[in-house]
């Protein structure tokens, strides 16, 4: 079945630092998008690409869409304490199922 | 708050028992989806609907079911429940449930078998 690979599992950085994960697959998607996890809580949406090359910014952090359409990265700079958190990629395809990769858990030491 | 609504938010039940979940999406969205996080099995998709009708089916098992109701709102219904069902429950949202549409996610529904 489509498998999403996401890396790395996870990270330790410095306040300050900055941030990339990424998902791969052997599939190809139409849509990739990343989502933040709080404990206890729901995924929240941070970025959705819909086409391939697509580079898209949410504030802090910048997303872009693969050209091979089997990949996409998250970068968050200059990270803050309260980007703590598990960030997952999804990527959809036609059918509209979601397939999610396994999470990038992110802690931020002050 | 994302405008999805899942209730019970916190549910301790024993094996073999049975329970529903239910989930109202966001307002004007057609497609519901419900997704299982575990510990050891991250995010897994259970099963999509959109407009009342079953439309894609994931990794959900054959004692669980579930359905989406004229007015939207949807239900999972879990039985026989085994301890390795216990789990967080999300149901998620989206407008027409196609590729180009962005899945919102409820707060979920803690589920504890003991």
């Amino acid at each position: 079945g489509q498998q999403l690979n996401q890396s790395p599992q996870s990270m330790f950085i410095q306040e300050g630092e900055d941030v990339s994960m990424n998902c791969t697959s052997s599939s190809i998607f139409n849509t990739w998008l990343w989502y933040k996890q709080d404990p206890g809580e729901g995924p929240v949406l941070l970025i959705a690409l819909y086409k391939a090359g697509e580079l898209t910014s949410n504030g802090r952090l910048t997303a872009q869409f693969g050209i091979t359409r089997k990949d996409s990265f998250l970068n968050i700079s200059a990270s803050i304490p309260s980007d703590v958190g598990i960030y997952f990629c999804a990527a959809n395809t036609n059918a509209g199922k979601s397939t999610f990769g396994d999470g990038t858990t992110l802690t931020v030491k002050p | 708050d994302s405008g999805v609504t899942q209730t019970p938010k916190h549910l301790i039940t024993a094996t073999g028992q049975r329970v529903t979940l239910r989930c109202s999406p966001r307002s004007g969205d057609l497609s519901v989806y419900w997704y299982q996080q575990s510990l050891d099995q991250g995010l897994q998709f259970l099963i999509q609907y959109y407009n009342g009708e079953e439309r894609a089916k994931g990794n959900i098992l054959e004692r669980f079911s579930a359905q989406q109701f004229p007015d939207l709102h949807s239900e999972l219904n879990l039985s026989s429940l085994e301890l390795g069902d216990s789990a967080l429950y999300f149901c998620a949202s989206s407008a027409t449930g196609l590729a180009g549409n962005t899945i919102y996610f409820g707060e979920g529904s803690w589920l504890t078998v003991v």
